[in-house]
C-alpha cells in the first residue's frame, strides 16, 4: 500500500492569513497527484490535478506547486476567507484502474 | 442535475447483521469506487468497478461485497464478517478515458453506526 501523508493534520488561521500545507508521496512511478477540497457536509470536490515536474495550478486565492523528484506538493491559500475552512485531501494516482490513495487531510479552519 | 446520491445518510444497524448502502450515479460514468473513512485515516478503497459486471477488490475488501448489474448503480454490502463497521462511507465515480486525469466525483456519504 502505497503511503501519502499530509501535514499538518489541522490548522487554525485567522481571515486573511496566508496558509500553505504539505503533500509527500512515493517519487518513484509517479503518475499524477490530485487534490480535493472536503467541506463539512458536502461531498470532496476536485481543486487540481497536477502531472509535470514543476507544475504549478492556480484557483481564485488557492494554488499548487509540484516537485515529483523529491515527492511533494504544497498547497497554498492567500488572504484565508471562512469559506476556505475545509479538509483538504491529496490523492496519488496509482496508474491502475484510475485508483487513488490518499492522503489523511489537512483540516483547515479560519476564523474571523 | 448530475450527480451521486448515496441512501442512507445514516444507518443503524445490530451486530451481526448484514447492511447494503445504495450509491447511485447519474453521469455516465464507467467507474465506480467505494471508500471508507476513520477517524484519523485517509479515504480507504474497498472495492472498485471499470465496467458492468465487473469489480475488483481494493485495499480493504474482507467484510464487503458488491455488486455491478448496471451502470449507474454499485451497492455495497457490509457483512457480519467485517469486524469493525462503523465508519463514514464514501461512494465516487470517474470517467476513465483521460488516463492521470481521472477525475474522481463523490457522493454525500453514508455513515454506518453498529449498535
Amino acid at each position: 500500500i502505497l503511503n501519502v501523508e499530509q501535514s499538518p493534520q489541522s490548522l487554525h488561521v485567522q481571515e486573511g492569513d496566508s496558509t500553505n500545507f504539505t503533500c509527500s508521496f512515493p517519487s518513484s512511478n509517479f503518475y499524477a497527484l490530485h487534490w480535493y477540497r472536503w467541506e463539512t457536509a458536502k461531498s470532496p470536490e476536485a481543486l487540481f490535478v497536477m502531472t509535470l515536474n514543476g507544475d504549478e495550478k492556480k484557483k481564485g486565492r488557492i494554488s499548487a506547486t509540484l516537485n515529483t523528484k523529491e515527492g511533494y506538493s504544497y498547497l497554498y491559500i492567500k488572504g484565508s476567507q471562512p469559506e476556505d475552512s475545509a479538509t483538504y485531501l491529496c490523492a496519488f494516482f496509482t496508474g491502475t484502474a484510475s485508483k487513488l490513495t490518499f492522503g489523511t487531510g489537512t483540516r483547515l479552519q479560519v476564523t474571523l | 442535475d448530475g450527480g451521486i446520491t448515496q441512501s442512507p445518510k445514516y444507518l443503524f444497524r445490530k451486530e451481526g447483521q448484514n447492511v447494503t448502502l445504495s450509491c447511485e450515479q447519474n453521469l455516465n460514468h464507467d467507474a465506480m469506487y467505494w471508500y471508507r473513512q476513520d477517524p484519523g485515516q485517509g479515504l480507504r478503497l474497498i472495492y472498485y468497478s471499470q465496467i458492468v459486471n465487473d469489480f475488483q477488490k481494493g485495499d480493504i475488501a474482507e467484510g464487503y461485497s458488491v455488486s455491478r448489474e448496471k451502470k449507474e448503480s454499485f451497492p455495497l454490502t457490509v457483512t457480519s464478517a467485517q469486524k469493525n463497521p462503523t465508519a463514514f462511507y464514501l461512494c465516487a465515480s470517474s470517467r476513465p478515458g483521460t488516463g492521470v486525469l481521472d477525475t474522481q466525483y463523490f457522493g454525500p456519504g453514508t455513515r454506518l453506526t453498529v449498535l
